[in-house]
Parts: structure tokens; C-alpha cells; sequence
């Protein structure tokens, strides 16, 4: 059974560029959240894509805004970069109604 | 909403010995599931253990085991004969349900727990 994977494992970029954040649900899971973790931090809801449709959001603007692929995996995608977007970005997968989430390893975003 | 606060940043542990780590939490769901994840330096985010609220019988895997009070509303774990790969973050955690049966996950801001040789 594989895990939850994400790439790119690093990501360093400039204030105003455009990222996208790829993440590959585990075998069997239906359903993706994303959190955003800074830097000693707890991680922080962004959204939650069940069968292909955002099932809620947490508190972050519209510029960041994700997809989810009929085979579960899964996009984050950040416009208009500001240095406070710097964090460790993890993506989560589960089945719907089992409360049991599972993490990928994250993608650490760097704003410079 | 729910909250969920660790007021403990960090916490040193002679290997072999018992730890306990707290928790308190706030909901006004009368359904809901608590956790404690583990995040060490390579930052992979492991459930160590969950909770139902629903059931009163305090959960146990291995050397990890919790104190449930629910109406006190805390959440502490326990680990008995500490390890030097216990040495990790750990993040108390809530759910948040939603319509539909899914769910997100609240954290606390964690616990940096050193496990001494």
C-alpha cells in the first residue's frame, strides 16, 4: 500500500510568482485536505476536496485554490506570493467518514 | 469553532521513564475524535493515537496511552518507557465535522518533547 507522497520536496521562490503543490492521495482514500504549517507552528486547515469539489475552507483568501484529479490526487495552488506564505505545506488523505487522516512527508516553501 | 491548546512548548524526558504530555480542548460538538500526532525532524506528521469521544474507555497502543476527561475537557498523553525516537513535536488535535461525514482537523501549537540518554 503506498502512502501519501508530495513534491516537490523544497520550493524557493520570489514575492508575486505563482506555486503549485502536488500531492498523491494513499491507495483507497477519496478525500484531500490541505494545512499550512509555519515555522513552530501548529498546521492550519486551508481546504478539503471531496470527489473533485472543495467540501470546505478554512481561513485564507482566494488566492490559494486547489483541484482534485479523478484518480484522488491533488493540486494546491498559490497566486501572488507573500513572504508570510512561507511555511511547510502538508496534504492529508482519508477516507470520507473514517476521521482518520494520513500525512504526507510536505513541501517546505520558501518566499523570498 | 474548536480550540485546541498545548500550554507546555517543551518537555525533557530521561529515557526509559514516563512522560505525560497535556492537552485541553473546546467544542461545542457532542461527537468528535481527539488526537495526538508526532512530528519529528523529517517533519512526517504520524498518528501516534485517537480517541472517540463517545467512548469512555481511555485509548492504548503500546507504550502510548491517554487520560480522557471529557468534561473537563482535557486530552493528556502518556508515554511509559521513553525512547530516543520518541524525541519529536507532538500536536494534540481535534475534528472539526463537517456535512457530508468528513472532517477537518484542529491542531494545538505542539509540544517539543527531548528524550535524554
Amino acid at each position: 500500500e503506498t502512502g501519501v507522497t508530495q513534491s516537490p520536496t523544497h520550493l524557493i521562490k520570489t514575492r508575486g510568482q505563482q506555486v503549485t503543490l502536488r500531492c498523491s492521495s494513499q491507495s483507497g482514500h477519496n478525500t484531500v485536505s490541505w494545512y499550512q504549517q509555519a515555522l513552530g507552528q501548529g498546521p492550519q486547515f486551508i481546504f478539503q476536496y471531496y470527489r473533485e469539489e472543495e467540501n470546505g475552507r478554512g481561513n485564507f483568501p482566494p488566492r490559494f485554490s486547489g483541484l482534485q484529479f479523478p484518480n484522488y490526487s491533488s493540486e494546491l495552488n498559490v497566486n501572488a506570493l507573500e513572504l508570510d506564505d512561507s511555511a511547510l505545506y502538508l496534504c492529508a488523505s482519508s477516507l470520507s467518514g473514517t476521521g482518520l487522516e494520513f500525512f504526507g512527508p510536505g513541501t517546505r516553501l520558501t518566499v523570498l | 469553532a474548536q480550540t485546541v491548546t498545548q500550554s507546555q512548548p517543551e518537555m525533557s524526558v530521561q529515557e526509559a521513564e514516563t512522560v505525560t504530555l497535556s492537552c485541553t480542548y473546546d467544542t461545542s460538538e457532542s461527537n468528535y475524535y481527539l488526537f495526538w500526532y508526532k512530528q519529528p525532524p523529517s517533519r512526517q506528521m504520524i498518528l501516534v493515537i485517537r480517541q472517540e469521544a463517545y467512548k469512555q474507555q481511555n485509548a492504548t497502543e503500546n507504550r502510548f496511552s491517554v487520560n480522557f476527561q471529557k468534561a473537563a475537557k482535557s486530552f493528556s498523553l502518556k508515554i511509559s518507557d521513553s525512547q530516543l525516537g520518541d524525541t519529536a513535536m507532538y500536536f494534540c488535535a481535534s475534528t472539526h465535522p463537517f456535512t457530508g461525514a468528513n472532517s477537518k482537523l484542529t491542531f494545538g501549537k505542539g509540544i517539543t518533547l527531548s528524550v535524554r540518554p
